[in-house]
């Protein structure tokens, strides 16, 4: 069973531009969940996708989106770059919402912005 | 403000010397208790999820136990292979947000 594939791995973008990541989770899995991962704050909740429909946000500004198709798979987007920015974008997928599934994680993009 | 700290920062052990990392959580209504192994380039890797103070989980070396404001994860005769970045994190009652701590680095020397 293939697991959560994250696209692109890396990403180098400059201050000002946009960014979309892509996530595709296991194969029956409805919910998505994205974090961001830096060294100093760890692993900070941003989103969550069920059945098309954003669940719940975590404290980002609203240069952070996302969504989720039909067929589960999702992308986030980041506006307007800054270099507070970069980190490494994981993507998280389970089978059902609720706050007490197992999460199964992509090996992440990691994003880098000059 | 719901809060999961995690200690030590980093640990340094001999392959064979056992040892606790601990989390403590400030999470009121705490309905999930989660460990995960992070190894390096990978995301993080379920390990065990623990509900209600008292309860414990085992899974080859690793062993984890719940209390009513802290969790540790026990790692018994731990091997290089070991080593990585362990993760705990939280579910409060009545949210579905998962709050991780910063997590233990954990070195196992051959």
């Amino acid at each position: 069973k293939a697991g959560v594939t994250q696209t692109p791995r890396y990403l180098i973008k400059t201050r000002g531009q946009q960014v979309t990541l892509s996530c595709s989770p296991i194969s029956g899995h409805r919910s998505v969940s994205w974090y961001q991962q830096t060294p100093g704050q760890g692993l900070q909740f941003l989103f969550e996708y069920f059945s098309e429909t954003q669940r719940n946000k975590g404290n980002f500004p609203g240069r952070f989106s996302g969504r989720q198709f039909s067929n589960s798979r999702s992308e986030m987007n980041v506006s307007t770059l800054e270099l507070g920015d970069s980190a490494l974008y994981l993507c998280a997928s389970s089978l059902s919402t609720g706050g007490n599934e197992k999460l199964f994680f992509g090996s992440g993009t990691q994003l880098s912005v000059l | 403000e719901d809060q999961v700290t995690q200690s030590p920062e980093a640990l340094r052990l001999q392959e064979g010397e056992s040892s606790s990392l601990n989390c403590s959580y400030t999470v009121s209504g705490l309905r999930g208790l989660f460990w995960y192994r992070q190894d390096p380039g990978k995301g993080p890797e379920f390990l065990f999820t623990l509900y209600s103070a008292g309860e414990e989980k085992e899974k080859e070396r690793l062993k984890a136990t719940l209390t009513k404001k802290e969790s540790f994860l026990h790692i018994t005769a731990p091997k290089p292979e070991d080593s990585a970045t362990y993760l705990c994190a939280a579910t409060q009652g009545g949210s579905e947000k998962l709050v991780f701590g910063k997590g233990t680095k954990l070195t196992v020397n051959p």
